[in-house]
């Protein structure tokens, strides 16, 4: 199947601290992008839909100023941490949908965040 | 809103028994289900999913039926192998996804 790659997939920062995720899709093009929040024994929680070209739609409670993603083209999409604090510490997940519409959903390897 | 209840685990059993883990779903609407597994280190995966009700999906010996009458949608394999442990997560949607919280699986020789 499709392959969708993060990196990294361990990071450890200070607070105050932005830290970067990378989300690529390899061997084909997606025109949109999940990121998901997924907390130990909890299940993955959508954090936002990030669509090329254009911004990305944040669900309810999620911060935009805090959690800054860009999708710039066709093949990756980045989520920003900015200030992170230890509540930030998490592991967060992206996925691409191939093709339109209802195009399977692949997912990255996951990126754990530590911020001390 | 839409949401889906996963049985807590761990789900331990030993090579070659019977695997049922349980899933019900509220939704508004007739979304598809599915069910993903993660493997130690690797990401999400789907397994196999159903469409409309009554639909079974099917893969590598897991099945589970989409019932409308019991909102369920339960993982079912007949003999579990080693190689099968990973975590399993049911999940509803059409375009973005909502997930259960995810039942781990550990099987033993």
């Amino acid at each position: 199947g499709a392959v969708v790659s993060q990196h990294p997939s361990r990071v450890i920062c200070k607070s105050g601290t932005s830290v970067k995720i990378e989300c690529r899709s390899l061997d084909f093009q997606a025109t949109t992008m999940f990121w998901y929040r997924q907390f130990p024994k909890k299940s993955l929680m959508l954090m936002a839909t990030s669509n090329e070209g254009s911004k990305a739609t944040y669900e309810q409670g999620v911060e935009k100023d805090k959690f800054l993603i860009n999708h710039a083209s066709l093949t990756l999409s980045t989520l920003t941490v900015t200030s992170a604090h230890p509540e930030d510490s998490s592991f967060y997940i992206c996925s691409a949908r191939q093709g339109g519409g209802t195009g399977e959903l692949f997912f990255g390897e996951g990126s754990r965040l530590t911020v001390l | 809103g839409d949401s889906v209840t996963q049985m807590e685990g761990p789900v331990t059993l030993s090579e070659e028994a019977c695997l049922t883990i349980n899933c019900t779903y509220t939704a508004t609407g007739y979304p598809s289900l599915f069910w993903y597994v993660q493997y130690p280190g690797e990401g999400l995966q789907l397994l196999l999913k159903a469409t409309k009700a009554d639909d079974k999906g099917s893969n590598k010996g897991f099945e589970a039926t989409y019932r409308k009458e019991t909102t369920s949608f339960h993982l079912e394999k007949g003999s579990v192998q080693v190689s099968d442990s990973a975590v399993y997560f049911c999940a509803l949607g059409t375009d973005k996804l909502i997930f259960g919280t995810g039942t781990r699986l550990q099987v033993f020789p």
